[in-house]
């Protein structure tokens, strides 16, 4: 089975810096995204890591351990446009043999000012 | 234009309703889904179909069907609609795998409401 684990909500100030983990417990690993899903809106993909190590894409930056089955988002000069659900996705087998996401339940994050 | 649309935007229904949530894709992607989103338990697989003549069941496909008319359009059926199947639906594309990242992209939501 797969296991996703991240933090329910968190808070943070306007222009601050900020990280959410994610750690999983897959039974396969074949890459892990990182979607930011404002309220009520669609999610939006905003980072992939298959290979440990840092991603960094402006503002959002993403690091792979793949050995401590462990991911974190590092949101940087947060904004108030900020405040959304962040979602932790691993790409993995499912029942059927094919690459399928699952999904974490989602940080909620809230900047304030 | 949106890549990825769903009809309708809300629903509200009773139960032993039949209930069609439709999606269509302008993104030329081989591989569509269907999610559904709970609060508190995240997004969650309900079919998947990887061209027009494959259709699989996701984590949790009881109480629900699906049909793939064409490669820019799938459907969502719920044949006997319950209250617990009140959530946000989600549909979802994505390329063939061999891409880079083969993310998905997500339509903009359905909101169904079954009293």
């Amino acid at each position: 089975g797969q296991n996703i684990d991240q933090p329910t909500e968190m808070t943070a100030t306007e222009g601050a810096i900020v990280q959410i983990n994610c750690t999983y417990q897959t039974s396969g690993f074949n890459g892990l995204f990182w979607y930011q899903q404002h309220a009520g809106e669609a999610p939006t993909f905003l980072s992939y890591n298959v290979l440990d190590g840092l991603e960094e894409k402006g503002r959002f930056s993403s690091f792979l351990s793949r050995s401590k089955g462990y991911s974190y988002l590092l949101l940087k000069e947060l904004q108030m446009k900020d405040s959304a659900s962040y979602l932790c996705a691993v790409r993995d087998v499912d029942q059927t043999g094919a690459n399928n996401l699952f999904f974490g339940t989602g940080t909620r994050l809230t900047v304030i000012p | 234009d949106a890549d990825v649309t769903q009809t309708p935007r809300n629903r509200i229904t009773k139960t032993g309703k039949r209930i069609m949530l439709e999606c269509s894709q302008t993104k030329g992607h081989d591989r569509m889904y269907w999610y559904r989103q709970d609060p508190g338990l995240g997004l969650r697989l309900i079919y998947y179909s990887f061209d027009v003549k494959d259709i699989n069941k996701g984590e949790i496909s009881d109480g629900y069907s699906v049909s793939r008319q064409a490669q820019a359009k799938f459907s969502l059926s719920l044949e006997s609609a319950i209250p617990n199947q009140t959530a946000l639906y989600f549909c979802a594309t994505s390329g063939s795998t061999g891409t880079a990242y083969n993310e998905q992209f997500f339509g903009p939501g359905t909101r169904l409401t079954v009293l």
